[in-house]
């Protein structure tokens, strides 16, 4: 069964609306949580790395003041996408895991 | 240079063939190497999981890494057409540390 849950799996937004995206390990604590943007036909791409307890780790180019992530607890990390544009429509996943590492089912984020 | 390199493809073989994938990569520091399959809107599941060089076989998928070439490869015996899907190639220097991935390559087995 899954390991790494997200909610929701699809979200219609208007422009400039906040939405929050949820990640969850089931069976284990995840320390730490990756989270990664896909366009169409493109391959993953790492956004920002989570730690419990700990201000989020940005990549080069990825706003932290727009992508908002909370790692409060050692089962959930979420990531908020505000003022959310066109440009932002996306597939967003978490990863997350001990030994193995597991991706959740991800996001699909539609921004009219 | 992307430090992973993946031939998008798409690929289209007919059922029963064998199927190889191949990824490139430029840094001498990743240990870890992994083989990921998305479907279509889905999360990638992983699919093979190797540390350094040498052989991996599970059913119908064997992994190879060559570190000294830096190249990696997967290989799908008696492909199916629910093999058809987009694998990603993935690697890190260090267990549970970041990933970078390939593109990804289509793959459309027919019937």
């Amino acid at each position: 069964g899954a390991v790494v849950s997200q909610h929701p799996s699809w979200v219609i937004c208007k422009s400039g609306t906040s939405v929050k995206i949820e990640c969850r390990s089931l069976d284990f604590q995840a320390t730490t949580m990756f989270w990664y943007r896909q366009f169409p036909k493109q391959s993953l791409m790492l956004m920002a790395t989570s730690n419990e307890g700990s201000k989020a780790t940005y990549e080069q180019g990825v706003e932290k003041d727009k992508f908002l992530i909370n790692h409060a607890s050692l089962t959930l990390s979420t990531l908020t996408v505000t003022s959310a544009h066109p440009e932002d429509s996306s597939f967003y996943i978490c990863k997350t895991g001990q030994e193995t590492q597991y991706f959740g089912p991800g996001t699909r984020l539609l921004v009219l | 240079q992307k430090e992973v390199e993946q031939d998008p493809g798409p690929l289209s073989v007919p059922e029963g063939a064998i199927v190889s994938l191949n990824c490139t990569y430029s840094n001498s520091a990743f240990q870890y190497f992994m083989w990921y399959r998305q479907y279509s809107r889905k999360g990638p599941e992983l699919l093979m999981y190797t540390y350094s060089s040498g052989n991996k076989e599970d059913g119908r998928f064997t992994a190879q890494v060559d570190k000294s070439s830096k190249y990696i490869s997967l290989f799908i015996r008696d492909s199916q057409p629910s093999d058809s899907a987009t694998y990603l190639c993935a690697m890190s220097a260090s267990n549970n540390n970041d990933m970078r991935f390939g593109a990804g390559t289509r793959l459309t087995v027919k019937p």
